[in-house]
């Protein structure tokens, strides 16, 4: 079975306001996890990643948080843009491939 | 820099025919290749994955298959389709070896088993 797993199905967000994508795992062992862009039609793409001996990282309008004692990740858009509607997918290593959550469907509007 | 080609992008084919989706690395060598697939409004599934020519690992026993003839191609088969085979198909590679974990994919093949 899965071992990630998204608390929302789809999100709405007024353009400028910022965005946070939650995400739970199961796997306590889990040292590895990374965010993925998916636009409608294309395979996914890479966002940030974060290993378990962080909290906290930070890329360009992105952050990502892990909270490992309730095995929590969550993915923080600044400023939300049109572009940035998507699915969003979380994922944990597990051996030598990710495991994926079902995903998250954000919508920006104007 | 690393470029990875699936193809075809789409096809539509009858129960019970044959399939083989194609996937391609060019610019790194002895990647890990992997078969994902998205069926609709759902995630990613794995399928196989393989960490060398030869060596195929299965995540999900159906009626598909993989291949790895040489390092960087990456073939998923069947022989027969059922409808449940219908999804977004995307194959994926990255560094050999237990690496970071980062993949990155293809842009897909949407099969429609009719």
């Amino acid at each position: 079975g899965e071992s990630v797993g998204l608390h929302l199905p789809t999100l709405s967000v007024q353009e400028g306001d910022n965005s946070i994508i939650n995400c739970a795992y199961s796997n306590s062992a889990s040292d590895y996890f990374i965010w993925y862009k998916q636009e409608s039609g294309k395979g996914p793409q890479f966002i940030i990643d974060i290993r378990s001996n962080m909290d906290k990282r930070q890329g360009q309008r992105v952050t990502v948080l892990l909270n490992k004692t309730v095995k929590h990740l969550s993915l923080q858009i600044a400023a939300t843009q049109p572009g940035d509607s998507a699915v969003y997918f979380c994922a944990d290593l597990s051996g030598y491939a990710l495991n994926f959550g079902k995903g998250t469907s954000l919508l920006v509007t104007p | 820099s690393q470029t990875i080609h699936q193809w075809p992008a789409t096809l539509v084919q009858p129960v019970g025919s044959p399939l083989s989706l194609e996937c391609t690395v060019e610019g790194t060598s002895n990647p890990n290749l992997y078969w994902y697939r998205q069926a609709a409004g759902r995630g990613l599934q794995l399928l196989f994955y393989s960490v060398g020519i030869g060596q195929i690992s299965s995540e999900v026993p159906q009626n598909l298959s993989a291949s790895r003839p040489q390092d960087r191609q990456f073939i998923l088969s069947s022989k027969k389709l059922l409808l449940s085979d219908s999804g977004f198909y995307l194959c994926a590679w990255s560094s050999g070896g237990r690496s970071a974990g980062e993949l990155f994919f293809g842009e897909g093949s949407r099969l429609t088993v009719l």
